[in-house]
Parts: C-alpha cells; sequence; structure tokens
C-alpha cells in the first residue's frame, strides 16, 4: 500500500512563493500527481511526475526525488485565487492514492 | 464539451433503502474510479475499472458495488445505506491506467438518516 504524509494547512501572502511538500511510502510507483481542489468543488489537475527533477507549468511547477520519497509543489507570484487544497497522489499499479490533502490560505 | 457527469448531485436518503448513483463520461477513457472525500481523511477510492467489464475493489469497497458494461457508464451502488456512507462521492476517469490525469465529475453529496 501507500503511505502519503503532507501538511494539513499552510499561509501565505498574495504576491510570494510557497511550497508545498509531499513524503511518501509505497511498494509500487509509477508516478505521482498534483491536484488542486477548491471549497465545494472537484479537484483538477495541475501537475504530473515520474522522473526525477523539476516540472516547470507557468506559475507551478512540481518536483521529484524517487529515492527520498518526496515530491513538491511550487507556487509563484501567489494570487487570492489560489487559496484552495492541494493534493498530492501517488500512482501504483492500478490505483491512485491521495494524500489528506494541504489547505493553503492566501491573505491580502 | 468533455465531461464526467455525475448525478443527483444532492441526495438525502433513508438507511437501508437502495440507491444508485450513475456517473457517465463522454471522452472514451478506459478507466474510471469512485472515491469518497471526508474531514480528514481526504479521498480514499472505493471502486476502479480498467476497462469494460473489469472492475476491482479500491481501500474502502465494503457497503458499495459497482459495474462497467459500457465504456461510458460506471454507476455505484449502495444495497443498503448505512449513516456511515455519508460523505461527498467523486466519480473520475481518465484515458488509461498509467500516466493519464483523472477528470473528475462535479460530486455527489449523500446523506443517510
Amino acid at each position: 500500500g501507500q503511505n502519503i504524509d503532507q501538511p494539513t494547512e499552510m499561509t501565505a501572502t498574495e504576491g510570494a512563493i510557497v511550497q508545498i511538500n509531499c513524503t511518501y511510502q509505497t511498494s509500487g510507483f509509477n508516478g505521482l500527481f498534483w491536484y488542486q481542489q477548491h471549497a465545494g468543488e472537484a479537484p483538477t489537475f495541475l501537475s504530473y511526475n515520474v522522473l526525477d527533477g523539476l516540472e516547470e507549468k507557468g506559475r507551478f511547477s512540481s518536483f521529484l526525488s524517487r529515492s527520498k520519497g518526496y515530491s513538491y509543489l511550487l507556487l509563484k507570484e501567489l494570487q487570492m485565487k489560489d487559496s484552495a487544497s492541494y493534493l498530492c497522489a501517488v500512482k501504483g499499479y492500478s490505483t491512485l492514492t491521495f494524500g489528506k490533502g494541504t489547505m493553503l490560505l492566501v491573505s491580502p | 464539451e468533455a465531461q464526467v457527469t455525475q448525478n443527483p448531485r444532492y441526495l438525502i436518503t433513508v438507511t437501508g433503502k437502495k440507491l444508485t448513483v450513475t456517473c457517465s463520461q463522454n471522452m472514451n477513457h478506459e478507466y474510471m474510479s469512485w472515491y469518497r472525500q471526508d474531514p480528514g481523511l481526504g479521498l480514499r477510492q472505493i471502486y476502479y475499472s480498467m476497462n469494460v467489464e473489469v472492475t476491482d475493489k479500491g481501500d474502502v469497497p465494503e457497503g458499495y458495488k459497482v459495474s462497467r458494461k459500457e465504456k461510458r457508464n460506471f454507476p455505484l451502488i449502495l444495497e443498503s445505506p448505512s449513516p456511515n456512507q455519508t460523505s461527498l462521492y467523486f466519480c473520475a476517469s481518465s484515458l488509461r491506467a498509467g500516466n493519464s490525469p483523472l477528470h473528475f465529475g462535479n460530486g455527489t453529496r449523500l446523506t443517510v438518516t
């Protein structure tokens, strides 16, 4: 099975940079996803990493270290609309297991 | 528009009354899955399907059934709902079970009294 750990809550200021960490222990690894979920809405896909390194997509970047069982999501130039829950999810052979999510609050 | 459609959005029912939550996708996706989301527990997988007529248990399958008779539909059946199944349910699909991202439906908020 998989065990995924991420902080419960984080706060940051508009315009700043924030890093959300995710650590995992897994018996099988086929990639790591990050999703964003606004309150009362469905999760939406942000990024996917399967090889070590950094993937950049506009203001969002995601990093993976398979040897350390570690990933982070980096959000730059924070905007108020980035206030949401960020879900780390680890892909096994056929199942996708989600962490409990990190609630990010962006303040003016 | 490419989407995953769940119905109903809200449902209040009583213990023991069988119910079905429908899920349909129009993207010709092979992989479909059901999750429930509870405060403090995150998203937990109930059942998934790799393709037509192929279904498998996720992490919390007890009390649920699914079927995949057609590629586009993946209904979730609660034969005898109980209050501990009160939750927010999401259906999701992806092109394949590999590195394809999941597309989620808008959710079904179920209350069992």
